[in-house]
């Protein structure tokens, strides 16, 4: 069964910064694309940032280009987000999804997601 | 950028009702499409891939057909847990992008 589950989600001053991690289990990591989607209170889901399964290629949304930073450890089966100077419009539940083998961009499943909050 | 243009947003249904959402893409995107499933607190959780294909374990009642800009979701006999958001998510381009979303209510 597959499984996702973030964590690293909280409280921070607009500036500061935050890393998410998300653990996978119940398939083979290393052989998958990974990606970060979004949902700030009351809204849409909004796709945030791709990597492929080797880690060479990364994907971001225009709005965290150059303030986020997707990575993964295929020995530790998880995935991280890195995100630098954050702002208020950043406050979001945060879910990372697993994407199919034959075409990034395709969330086949979720995590539940990890709240941040950017506020002072 | 891709927008996705959902309809209605929100909708009042009865269990056993036949609900039909629609989702409109601003250029086409052949059949690169999805549905998802998004209950308040739940991992959100995919329906539909490639425009009409049925995920694993989603019950038959879920339906989607569509290809280019025009795409629809149905259910053809809705559910007590049928009760959720759903949304629809273009896979043709970067950056990938979400209709606003379809809320059914009882």
């Amino acid at each position: 069964e597959v499984q996702l589950l973030e964590s690293g989600g909280g409280l921070v001053q607009p500036g500061g910064s935050l890393r998410l991690s998300c653990a996978a289990s119940g398939f083979s990591f290393g052989n998958y694309a990974m990606s970060w989607v979004r949902q700030a209170p009351g809204k849409g889901l909004e796709w945030v940032s791709t990597i492929v399964s080797t880690g060479v290629s990364t994907y971001y949304v225009d709005s965290v280009k150059g303030r986020f930073t997707v990575s993964r450890d295929n020995s530790k089966n998880t995935l991280y987000l890195q995100m630098n100077s954050l702002r208020a419009d950043d406050t979001a539940l945060y879910f990372c999804a697993k994407d199919e083998l034959i075409r990034i961009g395709n969330f086949d499943y979720w995590g539940p997601g990890t709240l941040v909050t950017v506020s002072s | 950028d891709i927008q996705m243009t959902q309809s209605p947003s929100s909708l009042s249904a009865s269990v056993g009702d036949r609900v039909t959402i629609t989702c409109r893409a601003s250029q086409s995107i052949t059949t690169f499409l999805n549905w998802y499933q998004h209950k308040p607190g739940k991992a959100p959780k995919r329906l539909i891939y490639a425009a009409s294909g049925l995920q694993s374990g989603v019950p038959s009642r879920f339906s989607a057909r569509g290809s280019g800009t025009d795409f629809t979701l149905t259910i053809s006999s809705l559910q007590p847990e049928d009760f959720a958001t759903y949304y629809c998510q273009q896979s043709y381009s970067t950056p990938w992008t979400f209709g606003q979303g379809t809320k059914v209510q009882i």
